[in-house]
Parts: C-alpha cells; structure tokens; sequence
C-alpha cells in the first residue's frame, strides 16, 4: 500500500499563473481532505471531497481556489492566478471511512512557492 | 467555532525526563488524534482516541483523553533526542463531523 500520494511535492509558480495540485489516496479510501499549513503554524482545513461531491468547502477562499475529485484519477487542488500568500504546504489526507475510526493519513505535502 | 489550544507551545527539556503536553478544546468531540511532524516533512499519526477514558501507550509517549474536560494529554517518559519534532493535536467537531481542527503545535527539543 502506497499511502496517500501526492504531487509535485515541490511547486514553483509566478505570480498570476496556474498551480494544479494532485492526491490519490490510500487504496480503498474514498474521503480526500485538502489542507493547507503556513510556516510555523497548524494545518488549517480547506476542502472535504468524496468521489464525484464536495461535502465540505467551508475553509476554501471564496475566488481563485477550486477542487474536485473525480471518479477516476486523483483529487486536484487548483488555484488561479496565485499571489504570494498561496505560498504554503498543501497536505492532502485521506480515511478509510467518514468518522475516522482508522485516524486520518496524510500525503507528503506539496510545498507551493509564488515568486 | 471548534478552537483547539495547545500548551506549551516551545518546549526545551532534557534527555531523560518526563513531561506532558495539553491539548483543550472548546466544543463536544468524542475524536481526537495525535500527530508528529518533523521539519520539512508530513504528519505521521501517533495516537487515535474515540472515546471518553481512552488512554494510549506507544514507546516513550501515552496519550489520553478526558470528553468531560475536553482535555486530552501528550505525556513523554525519559525523553530522547529522537522525540523532538514538533506534535499536533487534531479534533473532529460533535460526533458525526469529519474535519480535523488542528491545535497550533508544540515544539519539542529534546537537548541531550
């Protein structure tokens, strides 16, 4: 079992270009959870997803930032038009089931630098 | 709104000693996970608490967690230099939510 993959792990984009992030989760996990983790402090919540629903997009900025997960492939964390504030670690989490009796993997992260 | 708070926020302690970390939160939560996170790295999950009393022991680090007191503790036996990292405490909000609240982290340096 490969655990929850996550790529690029490194991402480098100017100001005003695209960032398109990737998950696959753990095999036989079909709840994806997107955060995002500042230097120096906690992971903050942005988006929950199930195959094909968005169930939870209440930490998602309201413009620039969207997500999907796909019934085949792996979820995508897009962002349009990226300022340097976007520049964070994006981790990706998945569960085998919606309360997380098995706890919650996380991906390796995808480090996003705006210059 | 959940709020998770953790203290210490920075600890510097000695190989060899023992001390806990605090994890509170403000709302109902029967779930709570324990998390280590080295510099530059993922979170690797240390402990996963579903219950009220639960308490669980792994090497040098015990964690419990107390619903009534919505408290849950990171305790470290005789420390060593490999327990420093920085630790995360996580909370799914009442008993049917799914997102994980994150407290801020304490960062752990163990000097040997």
């Amino acid at each position: 079992n490969a655990g929850v993959m996550q790529n690029p792990r490194h991402l480098v984009r100017r100001r005003g270009q695209e960032a398109r992030l990737r998950c696959s989760p753990m095999k036989g996990h079909s709840h994806v959870y997107w955060y995002r983790q500042l230097p120096e402090e906690g992971l903050k919540f942005m988006v929950y997803l199930q195959k094909e629903n968005i169930i939870d997009e209440s930490g998602m900025p309201k413009e620039r930032f969207s997500a999907e997960f796909p019934k085949e492939g792996p979820s995508i964390l897009r962002i349009q038009q990226v300022v340097r504030g976007d520049s964070a670690a994006y981790f990706c989490a998945s569960t085998l089931d919606i309360i997380g009796s098995r706890g919650y993997t996380f991906g390796s992260g995808t480090r996003l630098t705006v210059v | 709104e959940l709020k998770v708070e953790q203290n210490p926020l920075f600890l510097s302690m000695q190989e060899g000693k023992n001390y806990t970390i605090y994890c509170n939160y403000s709302t109902t939560s029967d779930r709570l996970y324990w998390y280590r996170q080295d510099p530059g790295k993922s979170l690797e999950s240390l402990f996963v608490l579903l219950s009220n009393g639960a308490v669980k022991q792994e090497g040098r680090l015990m964690a419990s967690l107390d619903t009534k007191a919505r408290l849950s503790t990171l305790h470290i036996t005789a420390a060593v230099h490999d327990l420093s990292a920085t630790y995360f405490c996580a909370v799914v909000q009442g008993t049917s939510g799914s997102r994980l609240t994150f407290g801020e982290g304490t960062q752990l340096t163990v000097n040997p």
